[in-house]
């Protein structure tokens, strides 16, 4: 089955102890992509990835880290997490950047 | 600074009405528009997308775009209690560093 997948889907944790969410899809897709969702605020885009090895900035990169050395791998790194990174994270990946993007169902983060 | 606007409603209407959900945006580049339907706590699911000027239906949906004006629509006919969602619409721009671009969505609630 085409899917995004995403891990852990529901997570609690402590300001300031490193954390990583992965992301993988098995489409081949070359493009993917990190969202969050808050209230109000709609979908921002964290980083992107246009394929291995390249990556770049989205709306709201501060506090965040990806790396991407596989084609299907995708993760986002919160090296130091602090209340206000508290969101629903989505993961979503593309046959490229313009087309449909296909989203994992998502990392709702605590940071207390 | 891309924009997509969207009335957050929501937007009511009794079962078997039509529900006309609209989008503006502000990139007149702009090629490709997507609406994604988001169940509470879901993640997004694609439901309609279109590229050039006109209607496209797909059984109850008709996606609707105006590329002079930078206005696309979704009208879902027969509406069900089942298409009770926040709908999301989405932007890509022009093609070589462009992603898509979400508008913050508009909740429909259908009532039997």
């Amino acid at each position: 089955e085409a899917q995004v997948t995403q891990n852990p889907r529901y997570l609690i944790t402590v300001t300031g102890k490193k954390l990583t969410v992965t992301c993988s899809q098995n489409m081949n897709h070359e493009y993917m992509s990190w969202y969050r969702q808050d209230p109000g605020l709609g979908l921002r885009q964290i980083y992107y990835s246009m394929n291995v090895e390249v990556t770049d900035k989205g709306d709201v990169p501060e506090g965040y880290k990806v790396s991407r050395k596989e084609k299907r791998n995708f993760p986002l790194i919160l090296e130091s997490p602090s209340p206000n990174q508290t969101s629903l994270y989505f993961c979503a990946s593309s046959p490229d950047r313009g087309n449909e993007q296909f989203f994992g169902p998502g990392t709702r983060l605590t940071v207390l | 600074q891309k924009e997509v606007e969207q009335n957050s409603g929501p937007l009511s209407v009794p079962e078997g009405a039509i529900a006309s959900l609209n989008c503006t945006y502000s990139d007149r580049g702009s090629q490709s528009f997507f609406w994604y339907r988001q169940y509470s706590g879901k993640s997004p699911e694609l439901i309609m997308f279109i590229y050039s000027n006109g209607d496209k239906e797909d059984g109850r949906f008709t996606a609707q775009l105006n590329k002079a004006s930078q206005y696309v629509s979704l009208l879902i006919r027969d509406s069900q209690p089942s298409d009770s969602a926040t709908y999301l619409c989405a932007v890509n721009g022009v093609s070589g560093y462009s992603t898509l671009t979400f508008g913050k969505g508009t909740m429909l609630l259908v009532s039997p």
